[in-house]
């Protein structure tokens, strides 16, 4: 079945700098990759997601690089804030959608004001 | 608020009890999922509905475990004779369609001591 890599598992930044999480997927036929945000003690949110036949999507301060050949995505967060702190999950699909999504084990984003 | 719904939002139960999760989706929302998470982890399938039909469940769901959705608006999970390792949190989602992006619940956590 498919596998989702994501490193780092904690990434510290200074405020204003840029963040980047990279996911790794085994499963070639996934074509969903949603990332999302979880506070302490609340649901994932959905902050970005991107489909197999885009490479790139930006949203504001957040964007996500699709590489299909080499099986990986990532997340790109710019100028962060304080309110960006939070643990983001990657995950992948093979239904163009939300079902049966597999989750990376999260990472731990920290931003020092 | 017009997200998903999400009851209890904790529950304490000793180990040997019955417990059953409430969930409501967004409204007109065709698909819901069930997901699990456990400490530090990302979240992982349980099962999914689209409508009242239950499509599909992971093995993950043992024959302790059943959901309905039997309207084919909210769900239950119900978890029977609970044992040590069912603590975690119960994250519902849905989704519009099979092809369109899911949106969780607040979830569950659930502690059986």
């Amino acid at each position: 079945g498919e596998n989702v890599e994501q490193h780092p598992s904690t990434l510290s930044v200074q405020e204003g700098d840029s963040a980047v999480i990279k996911c790794t997927y085994s499963d070639s036929a996934s074509n969903y990759f949603p990332w999302y945000k979880q506070e302490l003690g609340k649901g994932p949110q959905l902050i970005i997601d991107i489909r197999s036949n885009v490479g790139e999507k930006k949203d504001q301060r957040i964007a996500v690089t699709l590489n299909k050949t080499a099986k990986h995505f990532s997340l790109h967060i710019t100028e962060t804030q304080p309110e960006d702190s939070a643990v983001y999950f990657c995950a992948a699909s093979k239904n163009q959608g939300a079902q049966k999504l597999v989750f990376g084990q999260g990472t731990r984003l920290t931003i020092n004001p | 608020d017009t997200g998903v719904s999400q009851n209890p939002r904790h529950k304490i139960t000793k180990r040997g009890q019955n417990v059953t999760f409430r969930c409501d989706p967004i409204s007109e929302h065709n698909r819901l999922y069930w997901y699990r998470q456990t400490l530090g982890q990302g979240p992982e399938f349980l099962t999914y509905f689209q409508n009242e039909a239950q499509l599909e469940k992971s093995r993950l769901l043992s024959d302790r475990f059943s959901a309905e959705r039997p309207k084919g608006s909210f769900s239950t999970l119900e978890i029977q004779r609970t044992e040590q390792g069912d603590s975690a949190m119960y994250l519902c989602a849905s989704s519009r369609t099979a092809n369109t992006e899911a949106f969780f619940g607040q979830g569950t956590r659930l502690t059986v001591v």
